[in-house]
């Protein structure tokens, strides 16, 4: 199973560009990278998703370089309410369970 | 028109007691999931059903067992349970198991706080 790894935790002011980056070496061929965000006190909701290069949605960016082993979240002008856990996974490309394997996430804390 | 919905949303109890907590989605998946969340934030998966059956578990202990009795509803019944048990519950669903390799977008619920005393 691909493990992922990523920053602990970032800081930020409102109306900045924030990325987060995550490392997912031993990524599988027909894995995709999947990111999902976490409220306190909330389940995690999904954000973006993406197989190589660039996807964009309302919400987020999703940069993976051509290698695939890291990927970039982008949150462009992050505002207070955006402060939230963030998690990189990648998926079980062993067997079709649909299993997430959840990391420590990032935590992103955006100041005013 | 909650999509994943959780009850109860907090539960205290002593150790030794058998609780149970309840998952149901309106959104017509077909595989649901429970997940722990402990005091450090690991989210780490449970169960997995799919149509009723189940396709993933992980090393739980048996004092856990998940019932399906259709494919809306996926509750999680803890026979003895022990200090270590507190933590929030997650439950989620997809409408289909991981695409070949790929990551399955999953709707989670609200959680529900287990406090063991």
């Amino acid at each position: 199973l691909a493990k992922t790894t990523q920053p602990i935790s970032m800081d930020s002011y409102e109306g900045q560009e924030v990325n987060i980056t995550c490392s997912h070496n031993n990524i599988a061929t027909n894995d995709y990278i999947t990111w999902y965000q976490q409220f306190p006190s909330q389940g995690p909701r999904f954000i973006i998703q993406g197989y190589k290069t660039k996807v964009t949605n309302e919400v987020a960016s999703l940069f993976i370089p051509a290698d695939r082993k890291s990927s970039t979240l982008s949150l462009p002008r992050v505002s207070l309410s955006d402060t939230a856990v963030y998690y990189c996974l990648v998926g079980d490309g062993s067997s079709n369970t649909g299993k997430l394997i959840f990391g420590q996430g990032t935590t992103l804390q955006v100041k005013p | 028109d909650t999509a994943v919905s959780q009850t109860p949303k907090y539960l205290v109890t002593q150790m030794g007691n058998d609780k149970s907590i309840k998952c149901e989605q309106n959104l017509g998946h077909d595989t649901m999931y429970w997940y722990k969340q402990d005091s450090k934030k690991f989210l780490k998966i449970m169960f997995s059903y799919n149509n009723k059956e189940l396709i993933i578990n992980e090393t739980v202990p048996n004092r856990f067992s998940p019932k399906s009795p259709d494919k809306a509803h996926l509750n999680l019944h803890i026979n003895s349970l022990e200090l270590g048990d507190s933590a929030v519950y997650f439950c989620a669903s997809s409408q289909m198991l991981g695409r070949s390799g790929g990551a399955n977008e999953q709707f989670f619920g609200p959680g529900t706080r287990l406090t063991v005393l």
